[in-house]
């Protein structure tokens, strides 16, 4: 549903550090997940995908873990840097059937130098 | 070379105006969508389209109509603006399953007055 009257989660990483972005999503169909990255005053930028068929995947400095048990997905940035702070969104999707990406409300990283 | 470019980046109008924003994407895509961010930044989809036709039309007010005139446009026309209608309004597109990875333009911030 709609994130009215929900504050934007935040998490507050030391730089360095690796950061921990969880998601719940709602669907249990849901067969698609996406991360994205969203700087301020910009669009949202793809970071990494995965199908349900999979539980981990990895890219350059980030890993996507999917539980599909609980519904629970997560982002981890790995040795965090000022240019990663950002809003983030997960997205699902049941491909084939649903054709939409359907976004999570975000959270807002932010590195502290 | 910018992949989705929307113009204008900023729109300022009255209610009760027309207005429309332009979405250009290079990428050869098939898939072209609207999306509205809120002020929460919460990210929904009105529309998608995939080789000029409507696929999804997301429960959008007919004041709302989205015209393309390739695949490689996807416009949007809004008529009688409200003062609800102020959000950010991304375009994106995508290739393959309509609903993955999708690239996202730098958003028209919409305010009516």
């Amino acid at each position: 549903g709609e994130s009215v009257g929900l504050h934007l989660p935040t998490l507050s990483v030391q730089e360095g550090d690796n950061s921990i972005i969880n998601c719940a999503y709602s669907n249990s169909a849901s067969d698609y997940f996406i991360w994205y990255k969203q700087e301020s005053g910009k669009g949202p930028q793809f970071i990494i995908d995965i199908r349900s068929n999979m539980d981990k995947r990895q890219g350059q400095r980030v890993t996507v873990l999917l539980n599909k048990t609980v519904k629970h997905l997560s982002l981890q940035i790995a040795a965090t840097q000022p240019g990663d702070s950002a809003v983030y969104f997960c997205a699902e999707n049941i491909l084939f059937g649903n054709e939409k990406l359907t976004f999570g409300t975000g959270t807002r990283l932010t590195i502290i130098p | 070379d910018t992949a989705v470019s929307q113009t204008p980046k900023y729109l300022v109008t009255q209610m009760g105006n027309d207005k429309s924003i332009k979405c250009e994407q290079n990428l050869g895509h098939d898939t072209m969508y609207w999306y509205k961010q809120d002020s929460k930044k919460f990210l929904k989809i009105m529309f998608s389209y995939n080789n000029k036709e409507l696929i999804i039309n997301e429960t959008v007010p007919n004041r709302f109509s989205p015209k393309s005139p390739d695949k490689a446009h996807l416009n949007l026309h809004i008529n009688s603006l409200e003062l609800g209608d102020s959000a950010v309004y991304f375009c994106a597109s995508s290739q393959g399953e309509i609903g993955t990875e999708a690239f996202f333009g730098q958003g028209t911030r919409l305010t009516v007055v």
